[in-house]
């Protein structure tokens, strides 16, 4: 059962655009939610976190949104670098599973300049 | 500041053979410790978590196991691989609080 689901495996935009990346997840536990990026042959490194009682949070070029009704989250990233052609990750924490994260299957990002 | 270490880099292992993963982490004690494997085209499963020393969870039965002899040392072991253990391994640590799950640059197996 994949509780959280990154439904488009790649995306492609031109630098200077916006990149919107989707999360979807099923277990209304989920009270924090996560966005890493990760490049070929490196770990993960975490970007930016959202807790279920906000639903915005910013960080510079990029911003994390929470509709928790619908149960999806996105990533904004305004504007687009060619440096943020990456995989991209979204988490999330169950409020009973102490620090354990359960990831999505990952996006592909690709900036085009 | 704190860092994660993972040896090796790369590994090519023929099926049947043994496998030892190390992870350490400097510059904190008491760290939650993860393994992850991320298969070709796939997400990050989570294999064992760690608390303490000696506190290992299992997350998905395989022939894999992991150990935690030493506060800041995690390690992933099989005795026999399979072709099907082939995949990226990450190892991932966190304070508790906040959340975020720091990785090391991960280890590339190879089963042949």
């Amino acid at each position: 059962d994949q509780q959280v689901k990154q439904n488009s495996p790649s995306l492609s935009v031109q630098e200077g655009r916006i990149s919107i990346l989707n999360c979807d997840y099923t277990n209304s536990m989920f009270d924090y939610f996560l966005w890493y990026k990760k490049y070929p042959a490196e770990g993960p490194t975490f970007l930016i976190s959202i807790s279920s009682i906000k639903d915005k949070n910013e960080d510079g070029r990029f911003t994390v949104f929470l509709n928790k009704s619908a149960k999806h989250l996105s990533l904004h990233i305004v504007p687009s670098q060619p440096g943020d052609s990456a995989v991209y990750f979204c988490a999330a924490k169950r409020g009973t599973s102490g620090s354990r994260l359960t990831f999505g299957e990952g996006t592909q990002l690709t900036v085009n300049p | 500041s704190q860092t994660i270490h993972q040896w090796p880099a790369t590994l090519v292992q023929p099926v049947g053979s043994p496998l030892s993963l190390e992870c350490t982490v400097e510059g904190t004690s008491n760290p939650n410790l993860y393994w992850y494997r991320q298969a070709a085209g796939r997400g990050l499963q989570l294999l064992f978590y760690s608390v303490g020393i000696g506190q290992i969870s299992s997350e998905v039965p395989q022939n894999l196991s992991a150990s935690r002899p030493q506060d800041r040392q995690f390690i992933l072991s099989s005795k026999k691989l399979l072709l099907s253990d082939s995949g990226f391994y990450l190892c991932a640590w966190t304070p508790g609080w906040p959340y975020e799950q720091y990785f090391g640059p991960g280890t590339r197996l190879t089963v042949t």
